[in-house]
């Protein structure tokens, strides 16, 4: 059972700055990662799938890079509405774990 | 626009079971895989399970193998999920969530791209 390890637990940044979020799982995944976006009260919103191809109405200031176990999420300019948790997903292969989150604060 | 509509909330008592319901609106439902994750209070997400009507079985997470029931009504276009044996750790919210279509029909399992509103489930001993 593969399992998703992100880091840091809380990243606290300033608005305007850069945030790189770190997401690495136990195997090989492939590019099959997806990076999910969860304020309070709300259920996740897709960001990412396949390691670095955007969803559907998302800002280019999101980007995902990496493969294999080491993935990276970049939020190039935060803005108000970015500070929120962030969560990694794999679906490689069954089951398909979530990491444990990263809370964007602000600075 | 499609849509995932989830049944209300449940009040319930330690070993008995629930089920909630996910009605999906707007798409053709055999091409749409649905998976099944909780948040408890405080926590990150769970994934429980999912079943894609396209090749009509559903996989679960270990944690709830033998627990969980996920199945789909493609007349009525609604999924379901059955928890049995409850806890007061099992109190949760419960999601639906959509398989983005274009990785669905490749068989792909993930990601999810539309989520039901969840439903929070309260277990009580």
């Amino acid at each position: 059972e593969i399992v998703m390890t992100q880091s840091p637990a809380t990243l606290s940044v300033s608005p305007g700055e850069r945030a790189t979020l770190s997401c690495r799982a136990s195997q090989s995944v492939s590019s099959n990662l997806a990076w999910y976006q969860q304020k309070p009260g709300q259920a996740p919103r897709l960001l990412i799938y396949g390691a670095s191809t955007r969803a559907t109405g998302i800002p280019a200031r999101f980007s995902g890079s990496g493969s294999v176990t080491e993935f990276t999420l970049t939020i190039s300019s935060l803005q108000s509405e970015d500070f929120a948790v962030y969560y990694c997903q794999q679906y490689n292969s069954w089951p398909l774990p979530f990491g444990q989150g990263t809370k964007v604060e602000i600075k | 626009q499609v849509q995932l509509v989830q049944s209300g909330a449940e009040g319930k008592t330690a070993g008995s079971s629930v089920k909630v319901s996910c009605k999906a609106s707007g798409a053709t439902f055999t091409n749409t895989a649905i998976n099944w994750v909780r948040q408890a209070p405080g926590q990150g997400p769970e994934w429980m399970g999912g079943i894609n009507p396209l090749f009509g079985t559903a996989n679960y997470a270990p944690k709830f193998q033998g627990r969980v029931t996920i199945t789909a009504d493609e007349s009525t276009t609604t999924a379901y999920m059955e928890l049995s044996s409850l806890k007061s750790d099992d109190t949760a919210v419960y999601y639906c969530a959509r398989v983005l279509p274009s990785l669905a029909a490749a068989g792909i399992v993930g990601a999810f791209d539309i989520w039901g509103q969840g439903t929070l489930v309260t277990v009580s001993s």
